[in-house]
C-alpha cells in the first residue's frame, strides 16, 4: 500500500461546479497536510496548509482533514475554467526530515465553460 | 530574479552520457530541494538541503545521482551514465518557513534520454 492514495482522475466538471479532491493516507504519523496546485508545464504552488483535523477556508477553497479516517479533501466551489489544473495533495510527519513531502500522484481537473 | 529558476527548461541526451542540472533558488531562502515527476506520477523525493547542514539524499535511486549546493545559492543536480528511465521533470524548490509548509517550485528541467 502507498503512503499517499490520490485518483489521478481526469475529472470534468462543467463551469460553476462544486469540486471534491481527496486524498488518503496510511502514516498515521502525518500531521502537515497541503494542496498544491500545478498547471500544464510549471511548478507546483501552494494552495492551502492544514495542521489539524477539520476545515480550513480560503475563498472558493475548502481544506478538510479527517485524521480518524486519514482522509483529506480540497473542495472548490464555483469553479472557473482557470481551476483547470493538477491538485497534489502532499503531507508529512512531525519529527521525520521536514525535507521530505510525500506527494500524491495528483488529479488532473478540468472545468469546462 | 523573483522566483526559482531551473536551466536548461530542456535536455535530450543519449542513454549513457552525464547531465547536469541546475536550479537557483529564491535569495534568502535556506532549504532546498530536488524531487523528480515522472509522467503521470507524483512528485518523488530526491535531496534536500537546509542551510549548513549534512543534505538529506535518502531520495537518490542510485549512486549515479549526485547534488551539491554551494552555501545557501545554487545547486546542481548530476546523473552520470543516464539510462531512459532518469527520463522525467526534475523540479527544484526553495523555502525560508518550513513551518508554513511552503515550497516555491521552478518550472522544472525535462529530461529526454534516448
Amino acid at each position: 500500500q502507498k503512503e499517499v492514495e490520490q485518483d489521478p482522475g481526469p475529472l470534468s466538471v462543467p463551469e460553476g461546479a462544486i469540486v471534491s479532491l481527496n486524498c488518503t493516507y496510511s502514516n498515521s504519523a502525518f500531521q502537515y497536510f497541503m494542496w498544491y496546485r500545478q498547471y500544464s508545464r510549471k511548478g507546483p504552488e501552494l494552495l492551502m496548509y492544514t495542521y489539524s483535523s477539520g476545515n480550513k477556508e480560503d475563498g472558493r477553497f475548502t481544506a478538510q482533514v479527517d485524521k480518524s479516517s486519514k482522509y483529506i479533501s480540497l473542495f472548490i466551489r464555483d469553479s472557473q475554467p482557470s481551476d483547470s489544473a493538477t491538485y497534489l495533495c502532499a503531507m508529512r510527519d512531525y519529527g521525520g526530515s521536514q525535507g521530505n513531502l510525500i506527494f500524491g500522484k495528483g488529479t488532473k481537473l478540468s472545468v469546462k465553460p | 530574479g523573483a522566483g526559482v529558476s531551473q536551466s536548461p527548461s530542456n535536455k535530450v541526451t543519449e542513454k549513457g552520457k552525464d547531465v547536469e542540472l541546475r536550479c537557483d533558488p529564491i535569495s534568502g531562502h535556506t532549504a532546498l530541494y530536488w524531487y523528480r515527476q515522472r509522467l503521470g506520477q507524483g512528485l518523488e523525493f530526491l535531496i534536500y538541503f537546509q542551510g549548513n547542514s549534512a543534505p538529506d539524499k535518502s531520495g537518490l535511486p542510485s549512486d549515479r545521482f549526485s547534488a551539491e549546493r554551494t552555501g545557501e545559492s545554487v545547486s546542481t543536480l548530476t546523473i552520470q551514465r543516464t539510462q531512459q528511465e532518469d527520463s522525467a521533470v526534475y523540479l527544484c524548490a526553495s523555502s525560508h518557513d518550513l513551518n508554513k509548509g511552503e515550497l516555491f517550485f521552478g518550472e522544472g528541467s525535462r529530461l529526454t534520454v534516448l
